[in-house]
């Protein structure tokens, strides 16, 4: 099984529609984030949980918002999807600890997303 | 603030043939810096990173990258390339402190390797 596992992953929904992308992973990294990934523009940065009580928003978090239900849950919800999110998302985790020679902060990506808004 | 730019969109190389794929970056503090790559369908895998000591970085798969401070630059080369090396990559910085993981992007590049 994945460490970080996404669902679903591709959606179809229309214009106006509540959606929620889940994600969970089993890798006990305290750290959770979602990006969107659009053709040209990389990999940007919506929201990022510290931990479970922590929340901040990132490059581009209008129109989304998250829940961190658990240490290995992190959800995220667009509340009134619009055809210009359409995109790929993915949701990464990381561990904070920064050790010489030890785990030290990599991402750990889930295979991806695939939303569509008509 | 930081910011990465990825010079080129889009590469392409024959098969056996070494590759240079460029990264610039600005931030007004220490960084970390990433090349992640991504698959077709699949999400991104770290190839190599820089975080202290030596500016000569090996990764995975035969690439390695060199972090130039004077240059703010983290370039990606691998001295002989193969099919299997197409994907998109992508180079990103992450700021130091309690913020580090929190990673900026580049646009990525395309690397499409010929037969």
């Amino acid at each position: 099984d994945a460490d970080v596992t996404q669902t679903p992953r591709n959606r179809i929904t229309k214009t106006g529609k509540r959606i929620m992308l889940e994600c969970s992973q089993t890798k006990g990294h305290d750290r959770m984030y979602w990006y969107r990934q659009d053709p040209g523009l990389g990999l940007r940065l919506i929201y990022y949980s510290f931990d479970v009580k922590d929340i901040n928003k990132g490059e581009i978090s209008d129109g989304y918002s998250v829940s961190r239900q658990a240490q290995a849950k992190f959800s995220l919800s667009l509340e009134s999807a619009i055809p210009n999110q359409t995109a790929l998302y993915f949701c990464a985790t990381s561990d904070f600890a920064h050790r010489a020679g030890g785990n030290t902060g990599e991402l750990f990506f889930g295979e991806g997303s695939r939303l569509t808004v008509l | 603030a930081q910011s990465v730019t990825q010079l080129d969109s889009q590469v392409p190389v024959f098969e056996e043939a070494p590759v240079e794929l460029r990264c610039n970056y600005s931030s007004s503090v220490s960084v970390y810096l990433f090349w992640y790559v991504q698959y077709p369908n699949q999400g991104l895998q770290l190839l190599l990173k820089y975080l202290s000591g030596s500016t000569l970085v090996k990764g995975i798969n035969g690439f390695e990258a060199e972090f130039n401070k004077s240059q703010t630059s983290f370039h990606l080369r691998k001295p002989s390339v193969h099919i299997s090396d197409t994907a998109e990559y992508f180079c990103a910085v992450s700021p130091g402190g309690t913020s580090y993981g929190k990673l900026t992007f580049g646009q990525g590049t395309i690397l499409t390797v010929h037969p």
